[in-house]
């Protein structure tokens, strides 16, 4: 695709319930990031993913978050037992490159949560 | 506490006037510094990207500095047109293996006509 898209753009679920986020990177990009932004501010970073691998996980906030990259292309960002505090925007970006230094991220339109 | 600090939080001008956003970050040592910018509803997206070595650097009617010795870069924006109201964001990239991105808050400006 032209660029990273993110499905679905909006979550609205109930306190307590699982969800998950997918994110499609742009073809051929090995590193992919998760982050989330809360209203008025910029975003958090989340984790890191170097093809299949997470080579840094160190944003998770609890073990509720967890994510996956089984083919090294798709990303799934999931959140179980869902709190109000999870309500936020989250954003997939990724890159082309090896290492994150130097290397552009291009972000996708995110995916607002909203936590009833 | 904040890494990166932008300035003003929120800032309106009139169409046709010039703007200059502030960033100072603590983040040592770092990679590079980016500024994005964000519509509404939108992800970011990247204005400009700096090295430590680089003192300016423009796009379009967007123009970035970088004193690497002060820690401060700012964001001019020349002309500015009712599309640019958005929230931009200045990044710091730390160094190392890591290349973590570390964002400030933002800055939102409004652009009326």
């Amino acid at each position: 695709g032209a660029g990273v898209s993110q499905t679905p753009s909006n979550k609205v679920t109930e306190k307590g319930k699982y969800v998950e986020l997918r994110c499609d990177p742009i073809s051929g990009h090995t590193a992919l990031y998760w982050y989330r932004q809360s209203l008025g501010q910029g975003p958090e970073f989340l984790i890191y993913f170097q093809g299949t691998g997470a080579a840094d996980d160190s944003g998770l906030p609890n073990d509720r978050f967890f994510a996956v990259r089984p083919e090294g292309s798709v990303s799934t960002l999931k959140i179980q037992r869902t709190e109000r505090g999870d309500s936020a925007v989250y954003l997939c970006a990724s890159s082309l490159g090896r290492t994150r230094v130097n290397n552009e991220q291009f972000f996708g339109p995110g995916t607002r949560l909203t936590v009833l | 506490k904040n890494q990166v600090e932008q300035s003003p939080q929120s800032l309106i001008i009139l169409e046709g006037k010039n703007c200059t956003l502030q960033c100072n970050y603590t983040v040592s040592p770092f990679s590079n510094l980016r500024w994005y910018k964000q519509d509404t509803g939108r992800g970011p997206v990247s204005l400009t990207i700096m090295t430590f070595s680089e003192n300016t650097k423009s796009n379009g009617r967007y123009t970035a500095t970088l004193d690497a010795d002060t820690k401060q870069s700012s964001l001019h924006i020349t002309a500015s047109q009712l599309s640019d109201s958005a929230s931009y964001i200045c990044v710091v990239s730390e160094t190392g293996n890591t290349g973590k991105l570390i964002f400030g808050q933002g800055t939102t400006l409004q652009v009326k006509p």
